[in-house]
């Protein structure tokens, strides 16, 4: 069965520090997120991106955060200068046009 | 107020029961999605739906849009299916593929 894949399952960076979050959603999906679930809330939508470009983006999406699709496979989510509040899971989803949304297992990314 | 709500927010029941736990929306969409957190954090989609039933084992999961709301079912309830259920929803628009999320029920079932 096709799965999105995400890495690394746990981060810890120091504050201040660039994170790179990588996913490598399924093949024929044309939509790909972020999503983030900071621990004991609601998961909240970041960003979408389509056709190699950010399709929408949330209040939270500021210029700290940024993706890319350096190649044919992988997604990433950078977080440049990470502060604590930035601790949190963060979900790769992906979808064909109006389909079924799958989730990676997500990166537990801790700001210390 | 959420777009998205769900009650309850706590569940907890025995084995074998019958369990419900309800969702309702206040936006247009265009699916409603009903998925599965495990302790570990991981999500599970386990229906997308916009309009009627749909079963999968002992899983089922009504919508009724003119209502927005939908509920999902667990029959005969087992240890393990005690997880985090969430429903999260599409909008309307097209293109706007993201979805927002209710803040789950947490349901436990004691053996």
């Amino acid at each position: 069965e096709p799965e999105v894949t995400q890495t690394p399952s746990h981060q810890v960076t120091q504050m201040g520090q660039e994170v790179i979050l990588r996913c490598v959603p399924i093949s024929n999906h044309l939509y790909f997120y972020w999503y983030r679930q900071i621990l004991g809330q609601k998961v909240e939508f970041l960003v979408s991106f389509y056709n190699n470009e950010i399709s929408e983006k949330s209040e939270i999406f500021d210029d700290q955060f940024s993706v890319e699709r350096p190649d044919g496979s992988n997604f990433t989510l950078k977080i440049r200068s990470t502060k604590l509040e930035d601790s949190a899971m963060y979900f790769c989803a992906s979808s064909r046009i109006a389909g079924f949304t799958f989730f990676g297992q997500g990166t537990r990314l801790t700001v210390v | 107020k959420n777009e998205v709500e769900q009650s309850p927010q706590n569940l907890t029941a025995q084995e074998g029961e019958f369990i419900t736990i309800n969702c309702s929306y206040s936006v247009g969409i265009s699916a409603l999605h009903w998925l599965q957190q495990h302790p570990g954090g991981g999500i599970v989609s386990l229906f997308m739906l916009s309009s009627g039933k749909k079963k999968h084992g002992r899983l089922i999961a009504t919508i009724n849009i003119q209502e927005k709301h939908s509920s999902l079912h667990i029959t005969a309830s087992h240890p393990r299916d005690s997880a985090v259920y969430i429903c999260a929803v599409r909008a309307t628009n097209f293109g706007n593929e993201k979805l927002t999320f209710g803040t789950g029920t947490r349901l436990t079932i004691i053996p």
